[in-house]
């Protein structure tokens, strides 16, 4: 019930592609759900975060894609870079506008983009 | 975003001593810090949530008095993995939810090695 799945577990993309990660949850409780970057040996850093009353939020490069009926959600890194390599997790909370902090991670996707 | 500091960035001890990690908040009161655990090329495990003033409230199969949490200041949480052995071996990240409830951000993590 406070599964995140992710897949794939990695990803090759050439520079200037698109990076497409996905994550399905399971608990209708959920109600934020971020996306974070991760560099080897370094803590998560906070990408861009979407809340269940929208359907789809843009920062830059990155936009997250909501489906609320099919409890999944995915991330697209639009003009992939090398400087986007990392490890991407994505996850979830039930904030109930409270608690944002306490978060089920998903498995997390290694991503490789090649110059 | 906020800036949490975590200390130290890296440690090793000897089986069956102690070591403290902490945790600051560096730019703004947080009365709600989380740590997680997270090893080689897996997802971060949250182990328990930290309130400021209260005892901490751990996670299901996370043992209580093996990590022993204190949040005695607004700015502060440390994390003490009491008598370590080998298996506690793991990379440990604390993170901070802001004042305003909308996100939380994340230290740079503790490399624990015990030999």
């Amino acid at each position: 019930q406070q599964q995140v799945k992710q897949s794939p577990q990695s990803l090759i993309v050439q520079k200037g592609g698109i990076s497409i990660i996905n994550c399905a949850y399971e608990n209708t409780a959920f109600d934020y759900f971020p996306w974070y970057q991760q560099f080897p040996g370094k803590g998560p850093a906070l990408l861009i975060a979407i809340r269940p009353d929208v359907s789809e939020k843009k920062e830059g490069r990155f936009t997250i894609s909501f489906n609320k009926s099919a409890k999944q959600f995915s991330l697209h890194i639009m003009d992939s870079q090398p400087g986007d390599s990392a490890t991407y997790f994505c996850a979830a909370a039930n904030a109930g506008g409270t608690s944002y902090g306490k978060l089920t991670f998903g498995q997390g996707t290694i991503l490789t983009v090649h110059p | 975003g906020a800036v949490v500091s975590q200390h130290p960035s890296r440690v090793i001890c000897k089986s069956g001593t102690s070591v403290k990690i902490e945790c600051r908040s560096l730019d703004f009161q947080a009365t709600t810090m989380f740590w997680y655990r997270q090893f080689p090329k897996k997802s971060l495990m949250l182990m328990a949530t930290s309130n400021e003033g209260s005892k901490a409230t751990y996670e299901q199969g996370v043992e209580k008095d093996k990590f022993l949490i204190n949040h005695a200041s607004l700015t502060l949480s440390t994390l003490t993995v009491t008598s370590a052995h080998p298996e506690d071996s793991s990379f440990y990240i604390c993170s901070v939810q802001t004042a305003l409830n909308t996100e939380a951000f994340f230290g740079q993590g503790t490399r624990l090695t015990v030999v």
